[in-house]
């Protein structure tokens, strides 16, 4: 069974700090990672992708992999009342051509 | 560019009716993926076309089949509908089959009474 798990929230961090997204994952032999964005009612939309063990860093946002530890997280810089959203990890497991299992996600609420 | 479109948006259907979603990609991207999202959950894999062919499919069951046509758009069919099919209905797009992303169309919401 290929599962990603995230805690579902919903996490609050008030303007201007840090939040911090967490993702493990069970198919030891994955090898691409992601973080998706989904408003209330929206689809989803990419934010990062992560590939490489260590931190990617794209604006406020930093995409840190462990694949050891198999986990993967998502740091945002100087939380935005715009960054309230539901944040869904997604793995591209082994044996699962160009597929991705999606975690349940986690809902974060900025507060101003 | 034009992203990826779905229609319908919005529709409901009653237990044992049929169901196609359409799906046009975006411009320039030959695979199409299928997600089913329930509500509170993460998208769930359903299948994904790769020139009009099935490429891939996740643990749903034959009830649930589909199309690509050859300018790459593509149809979701559900037979026999059970009140869980109740979700939102995501198309997805890439721009080759290996591509990291996916851009999601905005979805088809179906509520099955």
């Amino acid at each position: 069974q290929k599962e990603v798990e995230q805690n579902s929230g919903p996490l609050s961090v008030p303007e201007g700090a840090i939040a911090s997204l967490n993702c493990t994952y069970s198919d030891r032999g994955s090898q691409s990672f992601f973080w998706y964005r989904q408003y209330s009612g929206k689809s989803p939309e990419l934010i990062m992708s992560i590939y490489s063990n260590g931190d990617k860093e794209d604006g406020r946002f930093t995409a840190q992999l462990n694949k050891a530890s198999q986990y993967v997280s998502l740091l945002i810089r100087d939380s935005q009342p715009s960054d309230s959203a539901t944040y869904l990890c997604a793995v591209n497991p082994t044996n699962y051509g160009q597929n991705f299992v999606f975690g349940p996600g986690t809902r974060l609420s900025v507060l101003p | 560019e034009t992203g990826v479109t779905q229609s319908p948006t919005h529709l409901i259907k009653t237990r044992g009716q049929q169901v196609t979603l359409r799906c046009s990609s975006q411009s320039g991207h030959n695979t199409v993926s299928w997600y089913q999202q329930a509500l509170g959950q993460g998208p769930q894999f359903i299948f994904q076309y790769y020139r009009e062919e099935e490429n891939g499919r996740g643990n749903f069951p034959p009830r649930f089949s589909g199309l690509q046509f050859p300018n790459y758009s593509s149809e979701l069919n559900v037979n026999a509908l059970e009140l869980d099919d109740s979700a939102l209905y995501l198309c997805a797009s890439s721009p080759r089959q290996g591509a990291g992303e996916l851009f999601f169309g905005e979805g088809s919401r179906l509520t099955v009474l």
